[in-house]
């Protein structure tokens, strides 16, 4: 079955700094990743959606130079956060769409983000 | 605009019984419906998928949903749970003309098996 490799699982990092995460599509080609914020206890808020080759739509709310999305190639987008403050810690769901299967939408495994 | 709503925010049950999680949406055409579940920490795995055809549909781990166009609704199913399906259920409608290609969830189900 199509596999999404997020990476990584779990990461800390200072206030001020950044932090990218990686989304894989292992076994298919993706023409649209998605990218969620979780809350505890909540369910997920669409960030972002990105096509190949082309700037990310951003959901209304969501800093679009705090939360850098690039989708380089079929197989690969990442999320990095820049100047990550507290407020950023959250636990980032990527999700992808199989150019084979447009119904298809494979999540990977997420990324708890502590920012001290 | 499409939106889903899942009524119950908690549900416990005991091992081996049935359980049924309600799911109602609203979208303008043919829905594409979803049931996703999570385990804690964890992403989201697909449980089943309804966009046409048979009205009951199969999924894994014993999961089945049916579709009622009339009722605007996609309910979960299992007939004898297992304490492995303690986790939160979400379900999904899109995508769609109107939102493009994204999903839109539910505010999701937990589930708690007592023993």
């Amino acid at each position: 079955g199509a596999v999404v490799s997020q990476h990584p699982s779990w990461v800390i990092c200072k206030s001020g700094t950044s932090v990218k995460i990686e989304c894989r599509s292992l076994d298919f080609q993706a023409t649209t990743m998605f990218w969620y914020r979780q809350f505890p206890k909540q369910s997920l808020m669409l960030m972002a959606t990105s096509n190949e080759g082309s700037k990310a739509t951003y959901e209304q709310g969501v800093e679009k130079d705090k939360f850098l999305i690039n989708h380089a190639s079929l197989t690969l987008s990442t999320l990095t956060v820049t100047s990550a403050h507290p407020e950023d810690s959250s636990f980032y769901i990527c999700s992808a769409r199989d150019l084979t299967d447009l119904y298809g939408y494979t999540f990977g495994s997420g990324t708890r983000l502590t920012v001290v | 605009a499409q939106s889903v709503t899942q009524p119950d925010i908690h549900i416990t049950v005991s091992e081996g019984a049935s359980l049924e999680l309600r799911c109602n949406y609203s979208y303008g055409a043919t829905p594409y419906l979803f049931w996703y579940v999570q385990s804690p920490g964890q992403g989201l795995q697909l449980l089943l998928k309804y966009f046409s055809g048979d009205t009951l549909v199969q999924g894994i781990k014993g999961f089945e949903a049916e579709f009622k166009r009339s009722q605007s609704s996609f309910n979960l199913r299992k007939p004898s749970v297992h304490w492995s399906d303690a986790a939160e259920y979400f379900c999904a409608v899109g995508p769609s003309r109107a939102a493009g290609n994204k999903l839109t969830f539910g505010g999701g189900t937990r589930v708690l098996v007592k023993p």
